[in-house]
């Protein structure tokens, strides 16, 4: 069975600090994807990156950074210097090969709040 | 432009009228499923499809149907609401569940009374 954990539920940060969300999943099988998505105050789901476990590789996209460590079976998400647009719920995922098929888990998401 | 597009966005009804959420995507995915949110407990899969005329229960089904007669469209089905149906509900595509993003839709709020 495939597991994803986001333990923090909530974080309030003020502005232009940094932040790491944490994600932590479990899987038996060797090859997996991992996910970021974001969901803003209006509502819709975003992707914001896809990391495949062959791919250790640390990865930075402006002031936003992904930490993927399989030892800890971590895939850590962090915000540098955090801006009030920031604000969202956070998804990590996990998409696992089942059979023929496959299946994609969400942790329960962590809502940050971004104040000025 | 890509998109997933779901109506209706907002609905109340009562309980027991049944009801269709539409679903239909312009990106040629085989993949398509349905989702419902609610606070604390993140995105739960209902039902999902891998292609036309595949589809199968996710982690919550009770209570919803679903069909794939066409690639495009997978309308979510409920026939005869409850209250613990009120929810936020999201379609999402993915050309590739597997390796591949979802594309989301804007989401549907139902409201059942």
């Amino acid at each position: 069975a495939q597991k994803v954990t986001q333990a923090q539920t909530e974080i309030s940060v003020v502005e232009k600090e940094d932040v790491t969300l944490d994600c932590v999943y479990e899987t038996r099988d060797t090859t997996y994807y991992l996910f970021w998505y974001k969901q803003p105050p209006s509502g819709e789901l975003v992707f914001l990156i896809r990391r495949n476990s062959f791919d250790e590789q640390n990865e930075i996209s402006g002031r936003y950074s992904w930490n993927f460590q399989k030892s800890t079976s971590s895939f850590n998400f962090t915000i540098t210097a955090s801006q009030v647009v920031d604000s969202a719920v956070y998804f990590c995922a996990l998409s696992e090969r089942t059979g023929a098929n496959s299946k994609l888990t969400f942790g329960k998401g962590i809502t940050l709040s971004v104040r000025p | 432009e890509a998109q997933v597009t779901q109506n209706p966005r907002y609905l109340i009804t009562v309980t027991g009228k049944k009801l269709t959420v539409t679903c239909s995507q312009n990106m040629n995915h085989e993949y398509m499923s349905w989702y419902r949110q609610d606070p604390g407990l993140g995105l739960r899969q209902i039902y999902y499809s891998m292609n036309v005329e595949v589809t199968d229960k996710g982690d919550v089904p009770e209570g919803y149907k679903v069909s794939r007669k066409e690639k495009r469209n997978f309308p979510l089905i409920l026939e005869s609401p409850s209250p613990n149906q009120t929810s936020l509900y999201f379609c999402a595509s993915s050309l590739d569940l597997y390796t591949g993003e979802l594309f989301f839709g804007e989401g549907s709020r139902l409201t059942v009374l």
